[in-house]
């Protein structure tokens, strides 16, 4: 059941440049989506989101984009710090169908000074 | 800033004995949740509580697990009889006013890693 895939495993970015994290969804019926970021032993700490009524959101050094027909969303660090290294979870859920949220494996970030 | 709080933070169990996984949500949120990342897998959903009933749950929790709110502020997990492959950090999320009709942010405590032996 793969419903929520982040096919990168890792991502590493120079501090001050772009991080680009990526995630791709199977379910149509998913309609609202979230970005968590997680540090070890700790729990998910929520990012950022967006509705599937709009394309873009954005939150400081944080935007995150969704592209409905290609059922893909986006989290872009602009610029990216050593703080931002994480892992980064894609989830999404089914307003109207369920109560939760359905996870990606993640993408551990690591920004290099 | 309001936080879910876990305890403890690492239980090492013995299979087949039972063992408790408490929560205290963020106080003005109606919606609970427990969720478990078995080591190198996905976070999986495995119940929803609200207004003292399980509101929704995955094929995951089965008969062995049970949730609680036994007051104002905890939300219990218990496993009654535990199995190797329940090894895995639990966590416990709370928000609002629920996902089913909202596009409500579920925050999530620090979790309890569970060791069974």
């Amino acid at each position: 059941d793969q419903q929520v895939k982040q096919n990168s495993p890792s991502l590493s970015v120079q501090e001050g440049r772009i991080s680009i994290l990526n995630c791709d969804y199977t379910n149509s019926m998913f309609d609202y989506f979230l970005w968590y970021k997680k540090y070890p032993a700790e729990g998910p700490t929520f990012l950022i989101s967006i509705s599937s009524i709009k394309d873009k959101n954005e939150d400081g050094r944080f935007t995150v984009f969704l592209n409905k027909s290609a059922k893909h969303l986006s989290l872009h660090i602009v610029p990216s710090q050593p703080g931002d290294s994480a892992v980064y979870f894609c989830a999404a859920s089914e307003k109207g169908g369920s109560e939760k949220l359905v996870f990606g494996k993640g993408t551990k970030l690591t920004v290099n000074p | 800033e309001p936080e879910v709080t876990q305890t403890p933070s690492h239980q090492v169990t013995q299979m087949g004995q039972e063992v408790i996984l408490r929560c205290v949500p963020i106080s003005n949120h109606l919606y609970f949740y427990w969720y478990r990342q078995i080591l190198g897998q996905k976070v999986e959903f495995l119940v929803s509580f609200y207004n003292n009933e399980i509101s929704e749950k995955s094929e995951i929790f089965d008969d062995q697990f049970s949730v609680e709110r036994p007051d104002g502020s905890n939300f219990t997990l218990k496993i009654r009889s535990t199995k190797l492959e329940d090894s895995a950090m639990y966590f416990c999320a709370s928000s609002e006013v629920g996902q089913r009709f909202s596009t409500d942010t579920q925050y999530f405590g620090p979790g309890t890693r569970l060791t069974v032996l």
